[in-house]
């Protein structure tokens, strides 16, 4: 059973340009969360999706930012005319169902470096 | 919303000792807390859990205790080795099971 599965793991981007992160869950897991790390920080939730849903995106910026989990495919997160600021390991994780106490399994993360 | 706060940011022990890193959380409603061990480079890995029904649970050198009434959290390693060394971060889970809330990561070096 794979683990998530992220991709790129690295992307470097010019300011102004787009940045579209990709993630794959867990065999069976429905459920998707998005966390962004920066540099010698702890992880900050950003946005959960199930598919074709997004059920709580509290912590993602107003502005520039979005995501999606369509009925086929990866989860995307979309960042707009990305900024210096950007620059951050993002992380998704999956989980088989929603509720208290269910594990979240972290995939191994994307590197955005912006130039 | 939650807040969660973690001591110390960095802990230094000798190998062989124990160490202890201590989180305390704002929400009571709160009542899942894992732990997450990242090394550098590398995605965070879930070490241990506990769920708010009970107050401490062990997996071989590794411990976390739980103390609701005060709304505090703890995880215990013991005779620590080097490839103990890394970054630890505790959360809480807010009610609806969403998300997770991160405290900010204390970075363990274990000297040989």
């Amino acid at each position: 059973n794979a683990g998530v599965m992220q991709n790129p793991r690295h992307l470097v981007r010019r300011r102004g340009q787009e940045a579209r992160l990709r993630c794959s869950p867990m065999k069976g897991h429905s459920h998707v969360y998005w966390y962004r790390q920066l540099p010698e920080e702890g992880l900050k939730f950003m946005v959960y999706l199930q598919k074709e849903n997004i059920i709580d995106e509290s912590g993602m910026p107003k502005e520039r930012f979005s995501a999606e989990f369509p009925k086929e495919g990866p989860s995307i997160l979309r960042i707009q005319q990305v900024v210096r600021g950007d620059s951050a390991a993002y992380f998704c994780a999956s989980s088989p169902r929603q509720g208290d106490g269910y594990e979240q399994y972290f995939g191994p993360g994307t590197r955005l470096t912006v130039t | 919303g939650e807040n969660v706060e973690q001591h110390p940011s960095t802990l230094s022990v000798q190998e062989g000792d124990s160490a202890v890193i201590k989180c305390t959380y704002s929400d009571s409603a709160s009542n899942y807390f894992p732990w997450y061990k990242q090394e550098l480079g590398k995605r965070p890995q879930l070490i241990i859990d506990i769920r708010s029904n009970v107050g401490e649970k062990k997996d071989q050198r590794i411990a976390v205790t739980l103390n609701k009434t005060a709304k505090h959290f703890s995880l215990h390693i013991t005779e620590t080795q080097p490839e103990d060394s890394a970054v630890y971060f505790c959360a809480a889970s807010n009610n609806a099971g969403n998300m997770l809330t991160f405290g900010g990561g204390t970075r363990l070096m274990v000297k040989p």
